[in-house]
């Protein structure tokens, strides 16, 4: 059974580094065509794609964001980690990790994410 | 980047009216398009892939249709739990950027 279960602050100040952690289970990031992304929805707006690793150690970015994000995994942990430095009010928003689909990456799973407010 | 955008942002329609949601990419994509659905509170629920494939478990009344850089969302007949938010989502190479979204009422 896949399950993904993202984890890190619910407030942070504008100005801080927020780091977000996905923890996964069944399955392996070094399994051909295995794929996390981060994704992450203000509330009552849309959704927005923010970053990618795959299978092979390939790293994508969201290209207005890409200054601002790291996407690294740790495969014994079963855990992505994602990084958004220089956190501003408009990056309130809940952050999802998931196993998108797409013609590069096999699968369709989505955690229930994870509300961050950014706030002084 | 690829841009995606959706239209109308906002419809309300009647239960058993046909529905067409539409999405267009800036630049042509072939047919690899998503659709999603995502109800108030839930997480998005993937119910179209490759621009007209099903995914299993979605009712019959979804369609999609399209290639290059025009697609579209069709229910056959709407039903009071087809209320919800749906985005496109190009779906070849990342960026896999998402539309603005389209919001779906009951008149």
């Amino acid at each position: 059974q896949v399950t993904l279960r993202e984890s890190g602050p619910a407030l942070v100040k504008p100005g801080q580094t927020l780091t977000l952690t996905c923890t996964f289970s069944g399955f392996s990031l070094s399994t051909d065509k295995v794929c996390v992304s981060w994704i992450r929805q203000p509330p009552g707006k849309a959704l927005e794609w923010l970053a990618r690793i795959d299978w092979d150690g390939d790293k994508h970015y969201s290209t207005s964001l890409k200054t601002r994000l790291t996407i690294s995994t740790d495969t014994s942990k079963n855990q992505a980690v994602l990084t958004v430095t220089n956190m501003d009010p408009m990056d309130t928003a809940t952050y999802y990790c998931a196993r998108v689909y797409s013609t590069e990456c096999h699968g369709n799973y989505w955690g229930q994410g994870t509300l961050v407010t950014v706030s002084s | 980047d690829i841009q995606m955008t959706q239209s109308p942002s906002s419809l309300s329609a009647s239960v058993g009216d046909r529905v067409t949601i539409t999405c267009r990419a800036s630049q042509g994509i072939s047919n690899y398009l998503a659709w999603y659905q995502q109800k108030p509170g839930k997480i998005p629920k993937l119910l179209i892939y490759a621009a007209s494939t099903l995914q299993s478990g979605v009712p019959s009344r979804f369609s999609g249709s399209g290639s290059g850089t025009d697609f579209t969302l069709t229910i056959s007949s709407l039903q009071p739990e087809d209320v919800a938010t749906y985005y496109c989502q190009k779906s070849n190479s990342a960026p896999l950027t998402f539309g603005q979204g389209t919001r779906l009422e009951i008149k």
